[in-house]
């Protein structure tokens, strides 16, 4: 079974701090995504990574910054945590043509 | 742009009964993929089904099946003999099948209850 783990699913930072977020997959996948999960807004692509070291910015990449240094795992980092960046955070990560697979979402609160 | 609406924010259907969830996408592209996905309360997210475009047979995962109408740009899930670990959050999405591109376009969801 494919695993994708996040490393917290619950965290409370405050304004202001450096939030890093981190995901791992185990089924040496080439894709990795971060996403955004609000109510009433669905998913919400914040970067995604197609190999070691290469990322893109997906609809809404402000405020934050990914890093890929290991094909399995894939970080999402929020160097200047604000309130409106309080929401539930989804990594995936797929094959080339294959399905998406998710991790159990980090809910993040900043205070 | 392509885009993926959901038009139901939150469905009821009786246990053992049969519901359909619509989604509807626009697209120019002829090659593409479209999923539906179930988030259960608190849960990971799931593939539940997954349709290529240039397939004309509708998926079907036994209770789950889709009514994939390429021309309307419709895609539905019907869930028949609903049960209770049926209620989640479901999402639809579409994907390209240009071979350079990795995104994923998701729709805003439905909430499904189900009723004991």
């Amino acid at each position: 079974d494919v695993k994708v783990t996040q490393s917290s699913r619950y965290l409370v930072k405050r304004t202001g701090e450096k939030v890093f977020l981190e995901c791992v997959q185990d089924m040496d996948h080439e894709n990795m995504f971060w996403y955004r999960q609000d109510p009433g807004l669905g998913l919400r692509l914040i970067y995604f990574s197609y190999d070691v070291k290469m990322k893109e910015k997906g609809d809404i990449p402000e405020g934050y910054s990914v890093s890929r240094e290991k094909k399995e795992r894939f970080s999402l980092i929020l160097e200047s945590a604000s309130t409106n960046q309080t929401s539930m955070y989804l990594c995936a990560s797929s094959s080339y043509y294959e399905t998406q697979y998710f991790g159990p979402g980090t809910r993040l609160l900043v205070l | 742009a392509q885009t993926v609406t959901q038009s139901q924010p939150e469905m009821s259907v009786q246990e053992a009964e049969t519901v359909t969830l619509s989604c509807t996408y626009d697209t120019s592209e002829s090659d593409y993929y479209l999923f539906w996905y179930k988030q259960p309360p608190s849960r990971q997210m799931i593939l539940v089904i997954r349709q290529e475009a240039y397939k004309q047979q509708n998926a079907t995962e036994n209770r789950f099946s889709v009514n994939f109408q390429k021309a309307a740009k419709s895609f539905s899930l019907k869930i028949s003999d609903s049960q209770l670990g049926d209620a989640a959050m479901y999402f639809c999405a579409y994907r390209s099948g240009d071979s350079g591109t990795y995104k994923y376009i998701f729709g805003t969801g439905t909430r499904l209850k189900v009723l004991a």
